[in-house]
This record gives structure tokens, sequence and C-alpha cells, in this order.
């Protein structure tokens, strides 16, 4: 199994609404990301969790909170979000170590903010 | 801050060779070089990676300057399912997650 599956797929939500964002991937990975890619840009790194422990926050918003129950699952919940951050947002998890290790991407989740 | 420059864009015919151009003049002795690619709707997937030698794989090969100042990623016979955005990615020394630049979108004509 060397598949990251990201649910919803797509999700609508108002700027009051609380919501999750969940990735899981059974391939043993001990670190997970979460990206936020824009059309047509590059994605962006927000969050690196390594052996379910937050390493990397890149100066995100505190209206995004990741969370790491355990080795397989990662969750970003989204809370009083703004119309701009509507986007894909792309889970990842690495196999071997940061240098050579191969990230392996979920399809993303489509996420509009109204 | 992205490392690498690379072509915003590169076309090919089908069934002929592609080579993918990335500068990465400040790259360090310990700094890999990782290229990914996103196709349409799709999550980015790994390609390849290398530190001083070419690297081949069922996917591409890797060409690495010999001052490891630039690279190249050849794809032997492009097809239509190859058309894509391609980033080159320094992973550099220590434990720094990867960072995509802007990358190159390649089209493949039929």
């Amino acid at each position: 199994d060397t598949e990251v599956t990201q649910t919803p797929k797509h999700l609508v939500m108002g700027m009051t609404n609380k919501k999750s964002l969940k990735c899981e991937q059974h391939m043993g990975h001990r670190a997970m990301y979460w990206y936020k890619q824009k059309a047509k840009k590059p994605p962006e790194l927000m969050f690196v969790y390594s052996y379910e422990k937050l390493s990397i926050n890149e100066s995100v918003p505190s209206r995004f909170s990741p969370e790491c129950p355990n080795s397989s699952l990662l969750n970003l919940h989204l809370h009083a979000l703004q119309p701009e951050d509507s986007a894909l947002y792309l889970c990842a998890s690495m196999s071997g170590s940061g240098l050579t290790g191969e990230l392996f991407f979920g399809e993303g989740s489509r996420l509009t903010v109204l | 801050d992205a490392k690498t420059t690379q072509p915003n864009s590169m076309e090919s015919n089908e069934e002929e060779p592609v080579h993918l151009p990335c500068n990465h003049s400040t790259i360090s002795g310990t700094d890999y070089i990782h290229w990914y690619r996103q196709l349409p709707s799709q999550g980015p997937e790994y390609v390849i990676h290398g530190l001083t030698s070419n690297v081949n794989n069922r996917m591409a090969s890797l060409a690495i300057a010999e001052d490891r100042k630039s690279s190249t990623l050849i794809l032997h016979r492009a097809t239509l399912r190859d058309a894509a955005v391609y980033y080159c990615i320094l992973i550099l020394g220590g434990n720094t997650p990867l960072v995509f630049g802007k990358g190159t979108r390649l089209s493949v004509i039929a």
C-alpha cells in the first residue's frame, strides 16, 4: 500500500464554520506534511510532523490547527477561515530520511471558503 | 526562497527526448537534488534524486554537472502523460523539508 488518502476531496465552508481535513497513510512513514497550493502556484509548506510531534510550522495563522493523533493519521482543523484560504490542501508522508527520502502525496482536499 | 532556477515552460513533441534544466549555483556539498512532477489535478509525485553522480530509474535520468551548479532531468521518450509541472528542489544538508520553487510546465504535443 503506497497511498496517502485525503478526505474529503472537496469541502465548502463558511467563514464561521469549523471543519477538519483528514490524511491517512499506512506505509509506516514517521514524517507527515501539510502543504497549501493556490491555482497555478507551487505547493507551499505549512506544517511538518516528525514522530507525531510538530517539528515545523511555517508561520501559519492559528485558524489552521494541525494534529497528529498517531503515526498514520494527520488532521488539519479549520476555524474562522477567510475566502483567501480557499486552495488545494495537500498531505504528504516521507519515506526514509530527509536528505534522500521520497515524499508521497495525496490527491489533496480542495477547500472553498465562502 | 527558491534556491533553484528553472524555465517557466517548455514544449516537446511526443516520443522525443526532453531535457529539463535546473540551475542551483548556491548548492553546497551535502545538498541533494530532487525532482518531483505534478500532473494536472493530482498531488506531486517523486521522480528522481541525486547527489553527485548521474542517476537512472524507470521514470527518468538525472544528469548532474561536474561542479553541481546545474542538473538536467531527462525524459527519454516524452508521452502525453508526461505533461506536467516539473519541480527541481534542493534538500539542504540537515533535516530540512521539501520547499517547492516555481517549476517548469512541460507541454507535450502529439
